[in-house]
């Protein structure tokens, strides 16, 4: 299986920060990645798919790229409402997961 | 409003069985692949079964394959999970998602809040 590693499992940042979060597979994946969102007691959010492209719905701050075995997710200008943890996730063949970033108040 | 509800969890001993269920509700349930995911506590997600949207394929995590069954029930919008032969490394968080379609295929476009399911003697 594809093993996805999110090296960050906690990242600080303010309100207004542009922040990346990284996830790198331990071999190439093709674009059948997806970004989530998850905040405490409730169900996971799917922000980005297919690597890149937003879901509805979503806000335009989020934006997601990368090829390879290296995939970021960018939030440009943090909102209070990003404080979350965020995990990537590939389908090939099946679907495995990074750990998660944590992304929490400097 | 589309929706995923599970339910089914609680505290089971070792080498019991015990069915999770999630209710779908807001969208055409006989019309899309679903999937069951689990997360230990402390540990990242772990996708660990699908099943067609016609019932007829289901795929497992060979961490659970021949322990664990999906099925659905299309008349009532449900998703069940049957879980045999408990095991503590079972006791986790578990979700029920539904795949999207088109562009959005291989994805989790939809998830539940889960139902946890605690395996302790």
């Amino acid at each position: 299986d594809i093993q996805m590693t999110q090296s960050l499992s906690t990242l600080y940042a303010s309100v207004g920060d542009r922040l990346t979060i990284t996830c790198r597979a331990s071999q190439a994946i093709s674009n059948c990645l997806a970004w989530y969102q998850q905040k405490p007691g409730k169900a996971p959010k799917l922000l980005i798919y297919k690597a890149s492209t937003l879901e509805s719905g979503v806000p335009s701050r989020f934006s997601g790229s990368g090829s390879g075995t290296e995939i970021t997710l960018t939030i440009s200008g943090l909102q209070p409402d990003d404080f979350a943890t965020y995990f990537c996730q590939q389908c090939n063949p099946y679907w495995t997961f990074g750990q998660g970033t944590k992304v929490e108040i400097k | 409003q589309v929706q995923l509800v599970e339910s089914g969890g609680g505290v089971f001993q070792p080498g019991r069985s015990l069915r999770l269920s999630c209710v779908a509700s807001g969208f055409t349930f006989n019309t899309f692949t679903m999937h069951w995911l689990r997360q230990a506590p402390g540990k990242g997600l772990e996708w660990v079964a699908s099943i067609s949207s016609d019932g007829d394929n289901t795929y497992y995590a060979d961490s659970v394959k021949g322990r664990y069954t999906i099925s659905r029930d299309d008349s009532g919008n449900r998703l069940y999970l049957q879980l045999n032969s408990l095991r503590p490394a079972d006791t986790a968080l578990f979700h029920c998602a539904r795949e999207g379609q088109a562009t959005k295929a291989q994805t989790f476009d939809v998830w539940g809040q889960g139902t946890m399911v605690f395996v302790s003697s």
